[in-house]
């Protein structure tokens, strides 16, 4: 069966600090990738999605950052953190022929 | 762009009683519609999904409806429980790479 793990779980950062979340997936190959971010109060911001090693499509425009250095591997970063940059973020994945999108277990970031 | 809506932030539904959960559209693209529920802290987890093709789907105590006509669709549990209270996303996609999630409805099923 397939599973998807992210980490660290939780991170509080300073303003101006840089940022790596790592999400992998196993138990399949060649899947799509997802990064999405819910803000408190708000419904869930797709920000990075990828369909292959290499090839980062964004969704917002933002002082972050993805990468896919391998098939099952999902980064997203950032240079210098900002304090809207607080949130929850959820690494996803979903099969090249199927609709459902499923989650990791979230990483909060709280920047101070 | 919101292209998807949950107007109701909130719900609180007695136990044993049906809770309806709404969800509206605007991109007539869309074909194909789900819900997650998400508990604090967690990731959200796939709960159902209607395709356009359909206008109802049923799983257990959870039904789907599919109104395209009205850009709507909603959920429905009954009986609901406890267990059941949690944040619920509605989505909808019309390719594998885009999909849009509502603000989420956070249901309250008081014992």
């Amino acid at each position: 069966s397939q599973t998807i793990h992210q980490w660290p779980a939780t991170l509080v950062q300073p303003v101006g600090s840089p940022l790596s979340l790592e999400c992998t997936v196993e138990g399949t190959s060649n899947p799509n990738l997802y990064w999405y971010r819910q803000a408190a109060g708000r419904g869930l911001q797709l920000l990075f999605y990828s369909v292959g090693i290499g090839q980062i499509s964004s969704e917002v425009p933002q002082n972050l950052s993805a990468s896919r250095p391998q098939d099952r591997q999902f980064i997203l970063s950032s240079k210098k953190l900002l304090l809207s940059d607080s949130g929850f973020y959820l690494c996803a994945w979903s099969t090249g022929t199927g609709n459902t999108i499923y989650f990791g277990e979230g990483s909060w970031l709280t920047v101070v | 762009d919101q292209q998807v809506k949950q107007n109701s932030p909130s719900l609180s539904v007695q136990e044993g009683r049906i809770s309806i959960l709404n969800c509206d559209y605007t991109n007539s693209m869309f074909d194909y519609f789900l819900w997650y529920k998400k508990y604090p802290a967690e990731g959200p987890t796939f709960l159902i999904s209607i395709s356009s093709i359909k206008d109802k789907n049923e799983d257990g105590r959870f039904t789907v409806f599919l109104n395209k006509s009205a850009k709507h669709l909603s959920l429905h549990i009954v009986p609901s429980q406890p267990g059941d209270s949690a944040v619920y996303f509605c989505a909808a996609s019309y390719n594998n790479n885009d999909m849009r999630f509502g603000a989420g409805t956070r249901l309250t099923v008081k014992p």
